[in-house]
C-alpha cells in the first residue's frame, strides 16, 4: 500500500463550484499534513497546513483532517481559472521530517 | 524573506559532464532537502540535512551523486559523470523542524536539468 495516495486525476470543475480534492494515508502516527499547489513548470507552493482533525479554513480554501479514516482533503471554493494547478498532498511519517508526498491530483477550472 | 534560492534555472550540460546545482536556504531554517521530479516519477526526495549534517541519502539514485552542505546557509548537489536519464527538475526547500512534529517545508524555484 502507498504511503499517500492521492487520484491523479485530472479534476474538472466548471468556474464558481467547489473542487474537492481527496487524500489518504498509511500511517496513523502522521501528525502534520500539507496540501501545496504546483503550477505547471514551477515549484510546490505550500498552500494550506492542519494538525488535528477537523476543519481549517483560509480565505476559499478549506483542509479537512480525519484521522481515525486516514484521510485529509482540501476544498477550494468559488473555483477560478487560476486554481488549475496540480495539488500535492504531504505529511509527515510518525511525527519526523522529512515530509511524504503524494503523486498530486492535476485540477482543472473550466471558464 | 528571499525565500530558498536556486540561482540557477535552466543547467544544459553533455554526458559525461560534472554538474553541481547549488542552493541557499531560508535563514533560520535548520532542514534541508534535495528533491528531484519527472513526470514518470514525481517528486522524489534525494537527501536530507539537519543543522548541515546529513541524515539520510538513501535516496540518491547512484555514486554519482553527492551533496554537501559546508554551512548553514549553503549547499551543492553534484552529479560526476552526468547521465542523460538525470536529465529532471531539482529542488531544494527548508524547514525549521521541532521535536516530534514536522514544521512546513519551503521550496526554490527549482534547476531543471537537461543531460544530451
Amino acid at each position: 500500500q502507498k504511503e499517500v495516495e492521492q487520484n491523479s486525476g485530472p479534476l474538472s470543475v466548471p468556474e464558481g463550484a467547489i473542487a474537492s480534492l481527496n487524500c489518504t494515508y498509511s500511517d496513523r502516527g502522521s501528525q502534520s499534513f500539507f496540501w501545496y499547489r504546483q503550477y505547471s513548470g514551477k515549484s510546490p507552493e505550500l498552500i494550506m497546513s492542519i494538525y488535528s482533525n477537523g476543519d481549517k479554513e483560509d480565505g476559499r480554501f478549506t483542509a479537512q483532517l480525519n484521522k481515525a479514516s486516514q484521510y485529509v482533503s482540501l476544498l477550494i471554493r468559488d473555483s477560478q481559472p487560476s486554481d488549475s494547478a496540480t495539488y500535492l498532498c504531504a505529511l509527515d511519517h510518525s511525527g519526523n521530517t522529512p515530509l511524504v508526498f503524494g503523486k498530486g491530483t492535476r485540477l482543472s477550472v473550466i471558464a | 524573506d528571499a525565500g530558498v534560492i536556486q540561482s540557477t534555472r535552466h543547467e544544459v550540460t553533455e554526458m559525461g559532464q560534472e554538474v553541481t546545482l547549488r542552493c541557499k536556504p531560508i535563514s533560520g531554517h535548520d532542514y534541508l532537502f534535495w528533491y528531484r521530479q519527472t513526470m514518470m516519477r514525481g517528486l522524489e526526495l534525494l537527501i536530507y540535512f539537519n543543522n548541515n549534517v546529513p541524515i539520510d541519502d538513501s535516496g540518491m539514485p547512484e555514486d554519482r551523486f553527492s551533496a554537501k552542505m559546508p554551512n548553514a546557509s549553503f549547499s551543492t548537489l553534484k552529479i560526476q559523470p552526468s547521465e542523460p536519464r538525470d536529465s529532471a527538475v531539482y529542488f531544494c526547500a527548508s524547514s525549521f523542524g521541532g521535536a516530534g512534529r514536522s514544521y512546513e517545508q519551503y521550496f526554490g524555484p527549482g534547476t531543471r536539468l537537461t543531460v544530451t
